[in-house]
């Protein structure tokens, strides 16, 4: 099946840095990617949609400046997250639509704290 | 707009079988399914893009009724291992691209 790796697994930082988390699809070109953040037994809120070589599309409520969302080929995006605060911890799963299927593939996640 | 499931939560025995239903207020696409277990990232189970469109795995299976807006995810005979927390994603079109996800159901499967 379709693999989404997500780089790191975790990561535990400081109040005010900046985090990159990257997200490829390894055995498939994916024609969008998704970002999600997801808090304790809650649902998956979707952060914005990318494509490659397109600026992001933001979900309302999302603010640009400080997720910067980079789509860089058909296999690679990264979320970073701008002076980070604790109240941006959390998990956050990138996804990948398959171009052909239509599917979407899940990474495994990455757990951020900010403290 | 989110979906909504339901139920919230199902626990089961071994063996027996569960139903868990996404609904829509529009007009539906797609509807994916993915089963999450805790700690990790959401496992798709199945897409299903048709209205009328019946798709199975295993004992796992799902209907998609484009007119009722709705689908409905079937876990027959289930097994310990079904157990985790069930989400339907659903998309209004093609290019959407903004699938949205339900509350999930949480399901327990007991020896």
């Amino acid at each position: 099946g379709a693999v989404v790796s997500q780089h790191p697994s975790w990561v535990i930082c400081k109040s005010g840095t900046s985090v990159k988390i990257e997200c490829r699809s390894l055995d498939f070109q994916a024609t969008t990617m998704f970002w999600y953040r997801q808090f304790p037994k809650q649902s998956l809120m979707l952060m914005a949609t990318s494509n490659e070589g397109s600026k992001a599309t933001y979900e309302q409520g999302v603010e640009k400046d400080k997720f910067l969302i980079n789509h860089a080929s058909l296999t690679l995006s990264t979320l970073t997250v701008t002076s980070a605060h604790p109240e941006d911890s959390s998990f956050y799963i990138c996804s990948a639509r398959s171009r052909p299927t239509y599917e979407q593939y899940f990474g495994p996640g990455t757990r951020l704290t900010v403290t | 707009q989110q979906p909504v499931q339901s139920p919230q939560a199902v626990i089961l025995r071994e063996g027996e079988d569960a139903v868990i239903n996404c609904s829509s207020s529009k007009a539906l696409y797609s509807v994916h399914w993915y089963r999450q277990k805790h700690g990790e990232a959401p496992v798709f189970l199945m897409i299903l893009l048709k209205g009328g469109e019946q798709k199975g795995h295993d004992k796992i299976s799902a209907s998609f009724n484009e007119k009722k807006q709705q689908s409905s995810l079937y876990l027959t005979a289930s097994q310990l291992s079904y157990s985790g927390t069930y989400f339907c994603g659903t998309e209004a079109g093609p290019n959407n691209n903004d699938m949205r996800f339900g509350a999930g159901t949480r399901l327990t499967v007991k020896p």
